[in-house]
């Protein structure tokens, strides 16, 4: 089956411009999540989709990220206007909800974001 | 905020030696996933282990969990240059599925 796809895989902008990443998550599942991994440390979890609502967002700067996903499938992420502490890496994974196991999460490439 | 913490930050070993990585976490768990990420690449699976088991193996990977300690150690045995690579323990603290990850630990295997 084919995996997480995300795109683009690298991207560098300006500090207060515009940024959007897009996923497509492993077909038929219904849990999609965001991660932001900064060099040197592990990934951390932006916002949690199941189907089309949010689960989890606790961790995610609304001020300037937002997230949506349409339709329950692709997703897209946007940060406006980006900071320079945003340059890191963004990963999209997705998991199964109605067969087992449902823990385990299945990752994207990632891409890789430089604000400068 | 980082639930789980590896140890050690950085191993480096020669190929054909076991490579042991620990992790530590501080709230109740549901299960400890351990994750492998290349240089370059998104994050693999590569073992779960439910918080009522104690070890669990997959081919040359062996995980053990100690609730008690809140910890759980990665065993790679006969490693090769193609594992090297970062390590992630994770764990799944609820029932959403969600998973908090650790520091990782970097793992070099010299030929």
């Amino acid at each position: 089956e084919a995996g997480v796809a995300q795109s683009p895989r690298y991207k560098i902008i300006e500090k207060r411009q515009s940024v959007a990443f897009w996923c497509n998550p492993i077909s038929g599942h219904a849990t999609l999540y965001w991660y932001q991994q900064i060099l040197g440390q592990g990934p951390k979890l932006l916002i949690q989709f199941q189907n089309n609502g949010v689960v989890d967002d606790s961790q995610l700067p609304k001020d300037r990220f937002s997230a949506e996903r349409l339709k329950g499938v692709d997703s897209t992420l946007k940060i406006q206007p980006a900071k320079l502490e945003d340059s890191a890496v963004y990963l999209c994974a997705s998991s199964p909800l109605n067969q087992s196991p449902r823990d385990e999460q299945y990752f994207g490439p990632g891409t890789r974001l430089t604000v400068t | 905020s980082q639930q789980g913490e590896e140890d050690p930050q950085a191993l480096s070993i020669q190929e054909g030696e076991n490579a042991t990585m620990n992790c530590s976490y501080k709230t109740s768990i549901n299960n400890l996933q351990w994750y492998r990420q290349n240089s370059g690449r998104g994050l693999v699976h590569l073992i779960l282990i439910r918080s009522n088991e104690r070890e669990k193996h997959s081919g040359r990977l062996r995980v053990t969990l100690d609730t008690s300690k809140k910890s759980s150690s990665l065993l790679i045995t006969a490693s090769r240059a193609a594992d090297t690579a970062s390590y992630f323990c994770a764990t799944d603290v609820d029932s959403s599925y969600k998973l908090i990850f650790g520091s990782g630990t970097r793992l070099l295997v010299r030929p």
